[in-house]
Formats: structure tokens, C-alpha cells, sequence
């Protein structure tokens, strides 16, 4: 059982189009992770969200994390093929520092 | 700077063997975790070592064992290969508070 579940499993979109990532969980976290991973390669860290509430942006990325500091959300505007990945939700534990993984999200944009 | 780095890319080994994989971090970084991806279970925790102390440790039985050296290099170990140890073992080294950096991985096959 994943202590973080992530959904949809798997996104399929045109390019252009816009597509929204969740990251849910019944437990607190001390800060929470997005990662891209691509194939044959380990995962790259997107972004780190430490404070309930807030709301990063990283060019065609949006990334929120929840109020309670239990859930996330990954938004892309005007997705494009190169944005095609797995893209892996991450806590922090609030009294250690093991990073907790949601199953990921696959995202094929086509073109 | 250099990433971190994981070796071997990739391994063939075979029921029963036992197996050592190595990772060497970002400069700098004393904290070194362990993970173990499959298609199935996704990205699994395996332990944590900081300052050559394991400091978290995952669900995983007693054959998967680690260590960290003084010059933050890690190890990690597998006895007796079962076939369902095949994956991608991914190493990641971190400073304390900030994201997670990781190496590219090892592709263990246990045939």
C-alpha cells in the first residue's frame, strides 16, 4: 500500500493541452516533492513544497500543496511532447527525513 | 558539479549470488538513501545512511543490507538473489532539508 496515492495512473493528452496531476494522502508531511522521471534514468526533482497553501510556479508548472500539508497537485499548461515523463509525488516525513514515493503518473503528450 | 554516481549501470547475476552495488554522492552530501523501483510496487524505500550511520530503514528482509564510508560513498548489498530482487536500484543524496539528487541507477537482472 502507497502511502501517497497519485492519480490519474496514467495521462494522455494532445499537445497544447492542459493536465492536472494529484498527489493525496492521510498523513502530514514536512515538505513534499514532484519528480520527472524518464526512462533508463532516475528521477529528477521538479520542485519542493514546504508551507500549507503554498503555490509554486515553474514556468509551464504549477505546483500546490494542500492546506493540511497532505495533498499536492501538478498542473501543466500547454502541455508539449518534451513534458512526457513519469512524474513521481514524494513526502517528507514529519519526524524523520524518509522520502515517501506515490506510484507515479505516466503523461505522453503527443504531438 | 558532478551528479551522483551509481555503478554498475548494469548487472546480470544469478539465483542464490549475492550482489554489491555502489554510489557515490554529490560532493558535499552526507546523507545517501537507497531505493529499489519496480513496474509493480513503484519506487520503495530501502534505507537512509548519514555520517556513516543507517539512519531509516525500509520493509525489506535482512538480505538487503548497506554501509556508508567516511568519505560518503555507499553500499549496498544483496545475499541470495531471488528473482524478484530484479529492478532498478536507484541511489540518492541529499543535504539535509533540501531535495533529493539521483543517480541514474543500477539495473539488476536475476535470471
Amino acid at each position: 500500500t502507497q502511502l501517497l496515492e497519485q492519480s490519474p495512473q496514467f495521462l494522455s493528452i494532445q499537445e497544447g493541452e492542459n493536465l492536472t496531476v494529484y498527489c493525496n494522502s492521510s498523513s502530514v508531511f514536512s515538505s513534499l516533492q514532484w519528480y520527472r522521471q524518464e526512462p533508463g534514468e532516475g528521477p529528477v526533482l521538479l520542485v519542493t513544497v514546504v508551507t500549507g497553501g503554498e503555490v509554486k510556479k515553474l514556468k509551464r508548472l504549477t505546483f500546490q500543496f494542500g492546506d493540511a500539508r497532505k495533498d499536492s497537485s501538478l498542473h501543466i499548461t500547454a502541455a508539449q511532447p518534451g513534458d512526457t515523463g513519469l512524474y513521481l509525488c514524494a513526502g517528507v516525513g514529519s519526524n524523520d527525513y524518509k522520502l515517501s514515493f506515490g506510484a507515479g503518473t505516466t503523461v505522453t503528450v503527443r504531438a | 558539479k558532478a551528479g551522483v554516481t551509481q555503478t554498475p549501470r548494469y548487472l546480470i547475476k544469478t539465483r542464490g549470488q549475492q550482489v554489491t552495488l555502489s554510489c557515490s554522492p554529490i560532493s558535499g552530501h552526507r546523507s545517501v538513501s537507497w531505493y529499489q523501483q519496480t513496474p509493480g510496487q513503484g519506487l520503495q524505500f530501502l534505507f537512509e545512511y548519514f555520517s556513516e550511520t543507517q539512519r531509516n530503514k525500509g520493509n525489506f528482509p535482512g538480505r538487503f543490507s548497506g554501509r556508508q564510508f567516511s568519505n560518503s560513498r555507499s553500499e549496498m548489498n544483496v545475499s541470495t538473489l531471488e528473482l524478484g530482487d530484479s529492478a532498478l536500484y536507484l541511489c540518492a543524496s541529499s543535504l539535509i532539508g533540501y531535495g533529493y539528487t539521483f543517480g541514474s541507477g543500477t539495473r539488476l537482472t536475476v535470471v
